[in-house]
């Protein structure tokens, strides 16, 4: 199975702040990974797929990259609605594997 | 609209069986692999379940293999999830994902339905 290693797994950032949050995976996986947000007591929300393109509708404070087994979530600028958990997902092969979570906190 | 509507938990025992539901709508259901994801309580997101678009692939995490089958309908837009020889550890909120990998249009979630595994 791949391991998705996510870190950190939590931050604390003040509004404005650049946020990184990188997933390392156990073997290389191409560009097959995607990047979720999810809030308190609500569904997750694809942001990011193929590693580097952006969700419909998303806003473009939201970036990924990378490739292989290497790969980076960038916010810009931080917004209020943007303090939620964040979750990678590998779907280069069986099983899909998820990263640990970062949950971003407000400084 | 993409909607996904999952139904079917509740609570049930040990060694017990439920079948979840998820009505689609908005979308060409035919059209997207469809997946299953949970979250137990307080912790973070496992795939448990894909699906292609004609039922003749299916894979599956493998704490679940032989217990847990995954079906759909593409003349009802529904997906389903039958659930057998339950235990503690299922306990989760059981999402359904659309297209959880594809590019582009794809990876809408619906809000879950809880299954509670308890005596």
């Amino acid at each position: 199975d791949i391991q998705m290693t996510q870190s950190p797994s939590s931050l604390s950032a003040s509004v404005g702040d650049r946020v990184t949050i990188t997933c390392r995976a156990s073997q290389g996986i191409r560009n097959d990974l995607g990047w979720f947000q999810q809030k308190p007591g609500k569904a997750p929300k694809r942001l990011i797929y193929a590693a580097s393109s952006l969700q419909s509708g998303v806003p473009s404070r939201f970036s990924g990259s990378g490739s292989g087994t290497e790969f980076t979530l960038t916010i810009s600028s931080l917004q209020p609605e943007d303090f939620a958990t964040y979750y990678c997902l590998q779907h280069n092969s069986y099983p899909l594997t998820f990263g640990g979570g970062t949950k971003v906190e407000i400084k | 609209e993409v909607q996904l509507v999952e139904s079917g938990g509740g609570l049930v025992q040990p060694g017990g069986s439920l079948r979840l539901s998820c009505a689609a709508s908005g979308f060409t259901f035919s059209s997207y692999w469809m997946s299953w994801v949970r979250q137990a309580p307080g912790k973070g997101l496992e795939w448990v379940a894909n699906v292609n678009l004609d039922e003749s692939g299916k894979r599956y995490v493998d704490s679940v293999k032989g217990r847990f089958t995954i079906s759909r309908d593409n003349v009802k837009n529904s997906l389903y999830l039958q659930m057998d020889s339950l235990t503690a550890e299922d306990t989760a909120l059981y999402y359904c994902v659309r297209g959880i990998g594809a590019p582009g249009a794809g990876g809408d979630w619906g809000q879950g339905t809880l299954v509670t595994v308890s005596s």
